[in-house]
């Protein structure tokens, strides 16, 4: 049971958007940057937002990210085939003592 | 550019140890925090462990507490995250991340990654 929920998956046809959510507390997205990584199959994860909303060089504006009170999303444009892949939430957790680095538990895209 | 690549992965007995490692290269390794990253196979993304810039500073996930030690080597651009007492729920896929955030701001997202190594805990 994952800190951030996120949705198993989602679908789109290429071309169109699709949006991701990412839920968490106060003691986590509430409070805490967010990031968001992309992961090809077969392949290390890879950031996409940082700090909110902020892109990485190299990654195409189609991707975006915002965050509002204790959730997160993620919005892809113009969807391409090659972004079929999981993707992952990611933030600061408070709720214990040394506090820790905390995951949702990915979403699976899926290109129609 | 930027490398991260990790080694000393492989298949290890209930109870038993591994070292891992994590060579650096492209970027002042001694400027930033490092983090051990591992994913189950099949399953989502979990933290392991950070470490801050100069080794004064480390977190663990609870579920690794008190098992793993990781560990730097700023001369020698490296990463190292010591496994003991491993368990059937320890095997993975465990990658080394560039970690951006400190223990000040815990802004800590990772934009750079290893290509990860497998650990299997198996009799």
């Amino acid at each position: 049971q994952s800190v951030l929920t996120q949705p198993p998956s989602v679908s789109a046809a290429p071309g169109q958007k699709v949006t991701i959510s990412c839920s968490g507390s106060s003691s986590n997205i509430g409070n805490n940057y967010v990031s968001w990584y992309q992961q090809l199959p077969g392949t290390a994860p890879k950031l996409l937002i940082y700090d909110n909303n902020k892109r990485p060089s190299g990654i195409p504006d189609r991707f975006s990210g915002s965050k509002s009170g204790t959730s997160a999303t993620l919005g892809i444009t113009g969807l391409q085939t090659g972004d079929e892949a999981d993707y992952y939430c990611g933030t600061w957790d408070s709720s214990l003592s040394a506090g820790r680095v905390v995951f949702g538990g990915g979403t699976k895209l899926t290109v129609l | 550019q930027v490398q991260l690549v990790e080694s000393g992965g492989g298949l290890v007995k209930p109870g038993g140890s591994l070292r891992l490692s994590c060579a650096a290269s492209g970027f002042t390794f001694s400027d930033y925090y490092m983090s051990w990253i591992r994913q189950a196979p099949g399953k989502g993304l979990e933290w392991v462990s950070y470490i801050s810039s100069s080794s004064s500073y480390t977190n663990y996930a609870d579920s690794v507490k008190g098992r793993f030690t990781i560990s730097r080597d700023n001369a020698k651009n490296s990463l190292y995250l010591q496994m003991n007492s491993l368990r059937a729920e320890d095997t993975a896929v465990y990658y080394c991340a560039r970690d951006r955030g400190t223990v000040v701001t815990h802004n800590h997202d990772f934009d750079y990654w290893g290509q990860g190594t497998l650990v299997t805990v198996s009799s």
